[in-house]
């Protein structure tokens, strides 16, 4: 079942936060981020682990909320590298191994 | 390092004939993946390899799909015949240990058109 993502776009002035949502419809063990730039291969951000803490690297974190099956990225002050559609990817058990990607959220980060 | 490489990066054919791609994952990495990607959509898992040994390929069609990963590391996917519906990008990806344990490393993708 494939994990739907929202808002499917969001535009944005660099220095503006936004949050991307990941909801699935059936329990999962881990929630991984990607960013994928037009033209370009998906680049990893992050994986969040069930019982895990919320992680983050530089402006760009993330939460996991297991009973919801969800999962929030926050972008806070947004740079114009931000731009590209993100893509969560969620596995619903550690001997899965199995990626199953979002719809994708197209976000555009303007001067 | 060197990065996951794919051949060729575009290919144009006409529906019913074939098309093979070829994928080189990063070296060491057990876990080999494709993945479909239509255009504005997300990737659709196709077959997942560990080693030389299918893991998952619920998702591929396997009458006019097949995947193969001979010695556990280069990969190739076919399509025969292809269909309009299977212009796409054709990901492939490649992982340590898996997915539960940290990132897939993708390579820049195949895009085909079928005309």
């Amino acid at each position: 079942q494939q994990p739907v993502q929202s808002p499917q776009a969001v535009i944005l002035r660099e220095g503006e936060d936004a949050v991307i949502n990941c909801s699935s419809s059936k329990a999962l063990y881990s929630v991984h981020w990607y960013r994928q730039k037009h033209g370009e291969a998906p680049v990893f951000l992050m994986i969040l682990l069930k019982g895990g803490e919320q992680k983050g690297h530089e402006k760009i974190s993330a939460s996991f909320n297991e009973k919801k099956q969800q999962s929030s990225l926050y972008l806070t002050a947004s740079q114009l590298s931000y731009s590209g559609t993100y893509f969560c990817g969620t596995e619903k058990s550690y001997n899965t191994d199995k990626l199953i990607f979002g719809t994708g959220t197209r976000l555009q980060v303007f001067p | 390092e060197a990065g996951v490489a794919q051949s060729p990066r575009y290919k144009i054919i006409e529906k019913r004939q074939s098309v093979a791609f070829w994928c080189n994952p990063i070296s060491g990495h057990a876990t080999l993946y494709w993945y479909q990607q239509i255009l504005g959509q997300g990737p659709k898992l196709l077959i997942q390899f560990q080693n030389n040994g299918v893991v998952d390929d619920s998702q591929l069609p396997k009458d006019r799909f097949s995947a193969e990963r001979l010695k556990g590391v280069d990969s190739t996917l076919k399509i025969q015949p292809a269909k309009l519906e299977d212009s796409a990008v054709y990901l492939c990806a490649s992982s340590f240990s898996g997915a539960n344990t940290g990132e897939l490393f993708f390579g820049e993708g195949s895009r085909l058109t079928v005309l």
